[in-house]
């Protein structure tokens, strides 16, 4: 009974260079959201997606941030062309329904620096 | 626009002492209020969901309280344990037409339990 599983915990890039963050919900559930975390501060909703549609992506950055949830293997958050900005710790979670009172479970996150 | 505000930023308490955590929100309307529990280097983990008409949610040492005329809620700890040392993060979930999911953090409070 895996929990929401993301992968890499820890990601290293420089500059320019691209960064892709991988997860897996939970067995079951067809809802991912991302979220990003800088120091200090609270999380903030990126994107909401289901299997193969974006439904929400208005938290996400217009430019160099993409998201996908493909019908089959994980939900990828894409970011090109990364600056020391988007240094920060990235969450994805997973809920079983799309619902005001369904939990969503988190992820342990990846912490994204750039050097 | 929308804000979750939380108080302390920073609490200690001995083991064994209680605490009690708060948290104010400017969020109207809102369908649930959130309180999560996140360990140093993890995700956060759900400990109780009230909706806006409940006052009180228990999960086991923990209780939350709701008073939506005030716009406050609270986070009590019972007899706190080492493990409750972590980030305690009020969530709220406005009520937007569509249901999407998309939670309001708090910056947390960083709770320390010491021996």
């Amino acid at each position: 009974n895996a929990g929401v599983m993301q992968n890499p915990r820890h990601l290293v890039r420089r500059r320019g260079q691209e960064a892709r963050l991988r997860c897996s919900p939970m067995k079951g559930h067809s809802h991912v959201y991302w979220y990003r975390q800088l120091p200090e501060e609270g999380l903030k909703f990126m994107v909401y997606l289901q299997k193969e549609n974006i439904i929400d992506e208005s938290g996400m950055p217009k430019e160099r941030f993409s998201a996908e949830f493909p019908k089959e293997g994980p939900s990828i958050l894409r970011i090109q062309q990364v600056v020391r900005g988007d240094s920060a710790a990235y969450f994805c979670a997973s809920s079983r329904q799309e619902g005001a009172t369904d939990t969503q479970y988190f992820g342990p996150g990846t912490r994204l620096t750039v050097l | 626009k929308n804000q979750v505000e939380q108080s302390p930023q920073s609490l200690i308490i001995l083991e064994g002492k209680n605490c009690t955590l708060q948290c104010n929100y400017t969020v109207s309307p809102f369908s649930n209020l959130r309180w999560y529990k996140q360990d140093t280097g993890r995700g956060p983990v759900s400990l109780t969901i009230m909706t806006f008409s409940e006052n009180t949610k228990s999960n086991g040492r923990y209780t939350a309280t709701l008073d939506a005329d005030t716009k406050q809620s609270s986070l009590h700890i019972t007899a706190s344990q080492l493990s409750d040392s972590a980030s305690y993060i009020c969530v709220v979930f406005p009520l937007f037409s569509g249901g999407y999911n998309k939670l309001i953090f708090g910056a947390g409070t960083r709770l320390a339990v010491h021996p």
